[in-house]
């Protein structure tokens, strides 16, 4: 079965420190991979996306990730957090020929 | 560009009751999720369309209805609310299956 798994559902990093949140996943099709960021009270908005191509696709925001299909994972990384960085992080993947499932969510917090 | 637009954006059922959450979106989205989000449970999947007169199930659809008689709309139903349906929901759309899904803002239901 499809599946989306973040490890640590609580990330802290200082500010200006290396931020990186774990996405591991199971696909029985082609793996299309998002990363999505949400603020408090808000809907979900596209970080970055993987499709195909390049393995390591670049975001919005200074954020990056890396496709490894060796390692079934699509982690996130930032060099540098910011205080605005703050949020919370859902990773997906198509989990059929239409449609997508998320992880449970990773809570960053940035320490000033 | 209204994007994605949910209404309400609150609502208060009292058990037993039943409503219609609506989703309308103005960019020619042929794909349509529904959401429901959870604390420490992430996004998931509850009935989703790949057009119209096309929906299938998500992860969770028990309790809710849905249909799609137009590309523009995708209400989402409870037929009879329960106070495990207390949430928030997020409607989604997508133009294919390889582009980001643009979310509305959320509709947050308490059932007492």
């Amino acid at each position: 079965a499809q599946s989306v798994t973040q490890l640590g559902s609580h990330v802290s990093v200082s500010e200006g420190a290396l931020v990186l949140l774990r996405c591991n996943y199971s696909s029985s099709v082609p793996p299309y991979l998002f990363w999505y960021v949400q603020y408090p009270n808000q809907g979900l908005q596209l970080l970055l996306k993987y499709t195909t191509g390049a393995t390591l696709v670049k975001g919005i925001n200074g954020f990056e990730a890396e496709f490894k299909k060796s390692e079934t994972s699509f982690h996130l990384t930032k060099p540098s957090a910011h205080m605005s960085d703050a949020a919370e992080y859902f990773c997906a993947v198509r989990a059929g020929t239409y449609k997508y499932i998320f992880g449970t969510g990773t809570r960053l917090k940035v320490l000033a | 560009n209204a994007g994605v637009t949910q209404t309400p954006k609150f609502q208060v059922l009292k058990t037993g009751q039943s409503m219609t959450l609506q989703c309308a979106q103005d960019m020619n989205h042929e794909y349509m999720s529904w959401y429901r989000q959870d604390p420490g449970m992430g996004l998931r999947l509850i009935h989703y369309s790949v057009g119209a007169g096309i929906t299938d199930q998500g992860e969770v659809p028990n309790g809710y209805n849905v249909s799609r008689s137009t590309t523009e709309d995708f209400p989402l139903r409870l037929l009879s609310a329960a106070p495990s349906q207390t949430s928030v929901y997020f409607c989604a759309s997508r133009m294919d299956v390889e582009t980001e899904a643009f979310f509305g803002q959320g509709t947050r239901l308490t059932v007492v």
